[in-house]
């Protein structure tokens, strides 16, 4: 267990709609990942927020959203869902600098 | 912007076989280097990671790996390998741009255990 948690561990829904991903750091980590993981494109990194701030941006599509908040927990909003979107989402969380990412359970999402 | 190669894709090896699993990156600067496995079904677990100092480091389970610099490479090894070893392995690298704190993975390599 590496103390990061993430909800759902499973969701289906259809096309054009929206979900909500949420993850919780370890305790005393301020930096949120998240990573998408699809048999063609592998394990990419979407964004990074450090203490509420975004910090990074990876290969994030515009229907894509996230967020950090107050309490350091994160959550990834995927809207206009399409067919193509079916994946597992991984959170993982560290201190904060170039250090060690700890990753969460993930999220299966299919988009049926 | 890095990348990270590992050219093997799948291995199938019997149990008590040694396993080198490779991984090159490109990027000329800092790098940290990082393995995680990950078992079916489950998420990605830290095997052993390499920031600074000794290039040999060794991780959870058996496993090290050699940083070499001049060859931009950061192989896995593990002397005799087990059943349970079967997973899936990610070799990733975090560069130092300034940009973030991103990890950039290879393509993982599905290693399968025969008894």
């Amino acid at each position: 267990d590496s103390g990061v948690t993430q909800t759902p561990k499973h969701l289906i829904t259809a096309t054009g709609q929206r979900v909500t991903l949420r993850c919780s750091p370890r305790s005393g980590d301020l930096s949120v990942y998240w990573y998408q993981q699809s048999l063609d494109q592998g394990l990419q990194f979407l964004i990074q927020y450090y203490n509420g701030e975004e910090r990074a941006k990876g290969n994030i599509l515009e229907r894509f959203s996230a967020q950090q908040f107050p309490d350091l927990h994160s959550e990834l909003n995927l809207s206009s869902l399409e067919l193509g979107d079916s994946a597992l989402y991984f959170c993982a969380s560290s201190v904060g600098g170039p250090d060690t990412q700890y990753f969460g359970p993930g999220t299966r999402l299919t988009v049926l | 912007a890095q990348s990270v190669s590992q050219h093997n894709h799948h291995v199938i090896l019997s149990e008590a076989a040694s396993l080198e699993l490779g991984c090159n990156y490109s990027y000329g600067g800092t790098v940290n280097l990082f393995w995680y496995v990950q078992y079916p079904g489950q998420h990605l677990q830290l095997l052993l990671k390499y920031f600074s100092g000794d290039p040999l480091v060794k991780g959870i389970k058996g496993f090290e790996a050699e940083f070499i610099k001049s060859k931009f490479s950061f192989n896995l090894r593990k002397p005799s390998v087990q059943w349970s070893d079967t997973a899936e392995y990610f070799c990733a690298v975090n560069a130092f741009t300034g940009g973030g704190n991103k990890l950039t993975f290879g393509t993982g390599t599905q290693l399968k255990v025969e008894l």
